[in-house]
């Protein structure tokens, strides 16, 4: 079974500064998603990025963007010009490659809250 | 507006009841889930349905039974409601065949 593990249970950065949020995970699987999402107070699951394992290109999304070190199973999350709005519960998850008998499922990370300083 | 949503989104109830939590999505996806967040924030999977079908049951007491009505639609029944019970429930749906879309939550509270 996959597991994911981030070890960072808080972290905080100060508005405009870079963070950076780790993430492991577990698997014999050699094709995989993997996903961070952003979790705010108002509890709602805001997908962040994802990364497929079969490529080897770093995903970005404006702010964000991910180190993606296949080998070490590792995929940590980089946000650059930190906004008051950025600050949350993080949470890596893993998805196991589709048509898979997983069916898509995610495994997640504990999360690790993210607070931002002005 | 495309989305998927919860109802009730919060549900305070008495110990021993029986409860139920809806979920639909209109953005036409197959495959629709229950994922649980425990008090420590922990998010877990419980059940998955493809096309009305129950594909994903992990370790659950079967005080809960999930439903599928038709693909737009999962519910989740839970009976005879315990403490430890209390979380916040929520649904998703795929799409792209890869990524999730998850509703609002349902923090249900058993006292």
């Amino acid at each position: 079974a996959q597991t994911v593990t981030q070890s960072q249970p808080e972290m905080s950065v100060q508005e405009a500064e870079t963070v950076t949020l780790s993430c492991t995970y577990d698997t014999s699987e050699s094709d995989y998603y993997l996903f961070w999402y952003k979790q705010p107070p108002s509890r709602q699951m805001i997908l962040v990025i994802r990364q497929e394992a079969y490529k080897q290109q770093n995903a970005t999304e404006n702010r964000f963007s991910v180190n993606f070190q296949k080998a070490a199973k590792s995929f940590s999350l980089k946000i650059s010009d930190s906004q008051l709005g950025d600050a949350a519960m993080y949470f890596c998850a893993y998805r196991s490659p589709a048509g898979g008998t997983s069916y898509g499922k995610l495994t997640f990370g504990q999360g690790t809250i993210l607070t931002v300083h002005p | 507006d495309t989305a998927v949503s919860q109802t009730p989104k919060y549900l305070v109830t008495q110990m021993g009841n029986d409860k139920s939590i809806k979920c639909e999505q209109n953005l036409g996806h197959d495959t629709m889930y229950w994922y649980k967040q425990d008090s420590k924030k922990f998010l877990k999977i419980m059940f998955s349905y493809n096309n009305k079908e129950l594909i994903i049951n992990e370790t659950v007491p079967n005080r809960f039974s999930p439903k599928s009505p038709d693909k737009a639609h999962l519910n989740l029944h839970i009976n005879s409601l315990e403490l430890g019970d209390s979380a916040v429930y929520f649904c998703a749906s795929s799409y792209d065949s890869v990524s999730k879309k998850f509703g609002s939550g349902t923090r249900l509270t058993v006292v």
